[in-house]
């Protein structure tokens, strides 16, 4: 099946601590997409990624990096500088004239 | 830059009736396309519905239509015959077919659907 897999569907880490979301698809789509959802608020764009190796931050890009080394993934690392991880993080793949098709999300908790 | 305005935090609508949900936008892009999509309470994000910035007519996908006003920079989603499973949070987005590419998204709108 074509899509978009995010893992782990949930996710807790301590604090100081470096935690990576992984997302891949097998749409064949050149961007990729990483967004983080507050509760009943709307998407915010974390970084994209619209060819592989390259890559720019988005609106929120403090205390995150990500890597595309290659075309099927683009992990997300939400690291110590974070200071308030906890949302839910969408992954979603596209290409210049279709709407973006999303991954299931990852819920990170801070313990 | 690029903005989505939803000024519609929550709205009720009894079921088999229509509803409107309201969306304005702002863009320097002279292109560019509009976006619905509904999220229900398990986080997956659907895709509802595309209007293109240069389409003549207004996008209709089942009982979904996009209310496109250019001029006056709106794009409200109309849902005809609600039904129980229409409740969800609904966001409008956009994305310009120029420089970042990606899409902006408004603060959306929960909708609940009254038997």
């Amino acid at each position: 099946d074509g899509g978009i897999t995010q893992s782990p569907k949930y996710l807790f880490r301590k604090e100081g601590q470096n935690v990576t979301l992984s997302c891949e698809q097998n749409l064949n789509h050149d961007a990729m997409y990483w967004y983080r959802q507050d509760p009943g608020q709307g998407l915010r764009l974390i970084y994209y990624s619209q060819i592989v190796n390259d890559f720019q931050k988005g609106d929120i890009a403090e205390g995150y990096s990500v890597s595309r080394e290659k075309k099927e993934s683009f992990p997300l690392t939400v690291t110590s500088a974070q200071k308030n991880p906890t949302a839910f993080y969408l992954c979603a793949t596209g290409d210049q004239y279709t709407e973006a098709f999303f991954g299931q999300g990852t819920r990170l908790t801070v313990v | 830059a690029q903005k989505i305005t939803q000024t519609q935090p929550g709205m009720f609508v009894q079921e088999k009736e229509a509803v409107t949900l309201d969306c304005t936008y702002d863009t320097s892009d002279p292109s560019y396309g509009l976006f619905w999509y509904k999220q229900p309470s398990s986080g997956e994000m659907i895709f509802l519905i595309y209007q293109g910035s240069y389409d003549q007519q207004n996008a209709t996908e089942g009982r979904y239509s996009l209310n496109f006003q250019k001029a006056r920079k709106s794009a409200n989603l109309v849902i005809s015959a609600s039904q129980l499973g229409d409740s969800a949070m609904y966001f409008c987005a956009m994305r310009g077919h120029t420089g970042r590419r990606a899409l902006t998204f408004g603060s959306g709108t929960r909708l609940q659907v009254q038997p």
